[in-house]
């Protein structure tokens, strides 16, 4: 079964000031997807990134990047310049591979950016 | 595009009735879609994978008669809670996707929040 854990239930930053989540996970897979969802207080997931497990260069979607390191199953999100609209809960999760499609998240990280 | 909506975003009923959730991709066809169970503060709990025309496939611990789902065709899952309890209040989500030939991405609907009295 997959696993993914993230440690810290929650995290504060100083809005314009740079934060880093983290996220590791546990898969038998070797083609694989991992994702940071991003659930404001309205509740919608909302897609951050998406990381391809077979893909080596780190993912980047404007002020949101991860550093993926697959031989420590590490997938941790970085986020730049902090807004006020940032904060969220914040859920990495990965796929199960193959065809499925099936999500296993983690049990997320509650980030507060400050004005 | 590749929307998805549920309805209704809010349903209160009484213990012992019974409440179907309808989750709709508008703009795509999705052959598979996944009904999510979230409690206040947790985190997304899948429940079951809808596939268009068969049944669905239920995770271990979830009760399949309690929680009838039905794909019948490729924009519409829904999600009947029978004989409802207190205990079954919950947000519940659905997602679908991916998308073929698109790169790979489940796609959520708003969730559901139901309040069993």
């Amino acid at each position: 079964a997959q696993t993914v854990t993230q440690s810290q239930p929650e995290m504060s930053v100083q809005e314009a000031e740079t934060v880093t989540l983290s996220c590791t996970y546990d898969t038998s897979e070797n083609n694989y997807y991992l994702f940071w969802y991003k659930q404001p207080p309205s509740r919608q997931m909302i897609l951050v990134i998406r990381q391809e497990a077979y893909k080596q260069q780190n993912a980047t979607e404007n002020r949101f990047s991860v550093n993926f390191q697959k031989a420590a199953k590490s997938f941790s999100l970085k986020i730049s310049d902090s807004q006020l609209g940032d904060t969220a809960m914040y859920f990495c999760a990965s796929d199960s591979g193959g065809s499925n499609y099936k999500l296993t998240f983690g049990k997320g990280t509650l980030l507060t950016v400050n004005p | 595009g590749a929307v998805v909506s549920q309805h209704p975003s809010w349903v209160i009923c009484k213990s012992g009735t019974s409440v179907k959730i309808e989750c709709r991709s508008l703009d795509f066809q999705a052959t598979t879609m996944f009904w999510y169970r979230q409690f206040p503060k947790q985190s997304l709990m899948l429940m079951a994978t809808s596939n268009e025309g068969s049944k669905a496939t239920y995770e271990q611990g979830v009760e399949k008669d309690k929680f009838l789902i039905n794909h019948a065709s490729l924009t519409l899952s829904t999600l009947t809670v029978t004989s409802a309890h207190p205990e079954d209040s919950s947000f519940y989500i659905c997602s679908a996707g991916p998308l073929a030939g698109v790169a790979y991405e489940q796609y959520f609907g708003p969730g559901t929040r139901l309040t069993v009295t």
